[in-house]
């Protein structure tokens, strides 16, 4: 069974900063997916990677697939209160998505 | 076009019971996965179902059950339940065959067990 660390844990910083968090397994990624969950609600889709050492944007959010297809980054730019969250990497096939342990990220405004 | 349901949104039952879930899919998609999320273990996968045959299933024990009608709706059973089944449990609808693995989440349903 594939599993997915992501670092840190928790993370908290003042609007406006940047802020990186990971996602890293043991094996490669056939693909992967990064989500956002807010309080009450379900995980929300941002992006699925495919190909290694893709770059793609979404607004202030950069994800990067690693060369070697077992790690991925997000990258948050001038975070906004908006952005809070807890933001799960996945990788899966056939629906049946193995999640990472999450980071949960606070925006102070 | 609406999203995936949930209902109920919250539940409390007592040990020994057993509860009902109900997954409401979007239109057209025909695969639902259930997961259950707790602040111990995460998000952890534990069936999922298409055209009412369940395909796959997690490392759950048999108390977990569930089941798919014909127009895609879904439930999912918990007979006797512990302490440990409180959590938030998700289902997520998908369109098998995209390539994609794209699965679009319902809100959950928060189960307290007493």
């Amino acid at each position: 069974t594939q599993l997915l660390e992501q670092s840190p844990q928790f993370l908290s910083i003042q609007e406006g900063e940047n802020l990186t968090v990971y996602c890293n397994s043991s094996s490669v990624f056939s693909s992967l997916q990064w989500y956002r969950q807010e309080p009450g609600e379900g995980p929300v889709l941002l992006v699925t990677v495919v190909t290694g050492g893709e770059v793609k944007k979404l607004k202030r959010l950069t994800f990067q697939f690693g060369d070697a297809r077992k790690d991925s980054s997000l990258h948050i730019t001038a975070a906004q209160t908006g952005d809070t969250g807890l933001y799960l990497c996945a990788s899966g096939s056939d629906e049946k998505l193995t999640f990472g342990t999450g980071t949960r990220l606070t925006i102070i405004p | 076009k609406a999203g995936v349901t949930q209902t109920p949104r919250y539940l409390i039952k007592t040990r020994g019971q057993q509860v009902t879930l109900s997954c409401s899919p979007i239109s057209g998609h025909r695969s639902v996965s259930w997961y259950q999320q707790t602040p111990g273990q995460g998000l952890q996968f534990l069936f999922e179902y298409f055209s009412e045959t369940q395909r796959n299933k997690g490392n759950f024990p048999g108390r977990f059950s569930g089941r798919q009608f014909s127009n895609s709706r879904s439930e999912m059973n918990v007979s006797t339940l512990e302490l440990g089944d409180s959590a938030l449990y998700l289902c997520a609808s998908s369109v098998p065959g995209t390539g994609t693995d794209t699965q679009y989440f319902g809100p959950g349903t928060r189960l307290t067990v007493l």
